[in-house]
């Protein structure tokens, strides 16, 4: 089946340590979106990628780092620059620029629980 | 800067009776779309239904409608015939229509939707 899969589901992290968390999807999708959701507050955008080897900060890109190595993978980096960093993160794709077009919504996958011991 | 307000933060409603959820935003733009997107327990972020600003007609999905009232700058959801997997929290969004903006969608807080038996 296509889709989105981001592992692990819970991770835990000690203070002061760099963990990354993975985000792969085979829908052939362009773009790829970490976003990071509080609770009581919406999903806010961390970093996005519209191509291979490109990426670009979203709101929120202070203490994360990502690559795009390969169009199917986006990995995020949740470095110990960070301050908050207990959250429930999200990855999201779609099959081209200009997310938001007409046959081009973003797609989430089921997300990852990171919380810092 | 856009903004996104959803002032309920919880809702509650019967089985089969019909809901409104109400969302405004805030933006200069003339060229944008909004979203409905649905997140039930098991946290799946899933699209319930997308609006382009330049269409007057207001967009439905099945059970699924929304009031879309541009000058006002008001985005409502409407979820009619109620069902007990409509429960969950609902986000409404908003994103620019250009391409320095590609990705990024401002969410509201969310509204938290019970439906009860």
């Amino acid at each position: 089946d296509g889709g989105i899969t981001q592992s692990p589901k819970y991770l835990f992290r000690k203070e002061g340590q760099n963990v990354t968390l993975s985000c792969e999807q085979n829908l052939n999708h362009d773009a790829m979106y970490w976003y990071r959701q509080d609770p009581g507050q919406g999903l806010r955008l961390i970093y996005y990628s519209q191509i291979v080897n490109d990426f670009q900060k979203g709101d929120i890109a202070e203490g994360y780092s990502v690559s795009r190595e390969k169009k199917e993978s986006f990995p995020l980096t949740v470095t110990s620059a960070q301050k908050n960093p207990t959250a429930f993160y999200l990855c999201a794709s779609s099959p081209q620029g200009l997310a938001g077009g007409p046959g081009n919504e973003q797609f989430f996958g089921p997300g990852t629980r990171l919380t810092v011991l | 800067a856009q903004t996104v307000t959803q002032s309920q933060p919880e809702m509650s409603v019967q089985e089969a009776e019909t809901v409104t959820l109400s969302c405004t935003y805030d933006t200069s733009e003339n060229n944008y779309y909004l979203f409905w997107y649905k997140q039930p327990p098991s946290r799946q972020m899933i699209l319930v239904i997308r609006q382009e600003a330049y269409k007057q007609q207001n967009a439905t999905e099945n059970r699924f409608s929304v009031n879309f009232q541009k000058a006002a700058k008001s985005f409502s959801l409407k979820i009619s015939d109620s069902q007990l997997g409509d429960t969950a929290m609902y986000f409404c969004a908003f994103m620019k229509h250009d391409k320095l903006s590609q990705g990024n969608l401002i969410f509201g807080k969310g509204t938290k939707l019970s439906v009860k038996p």
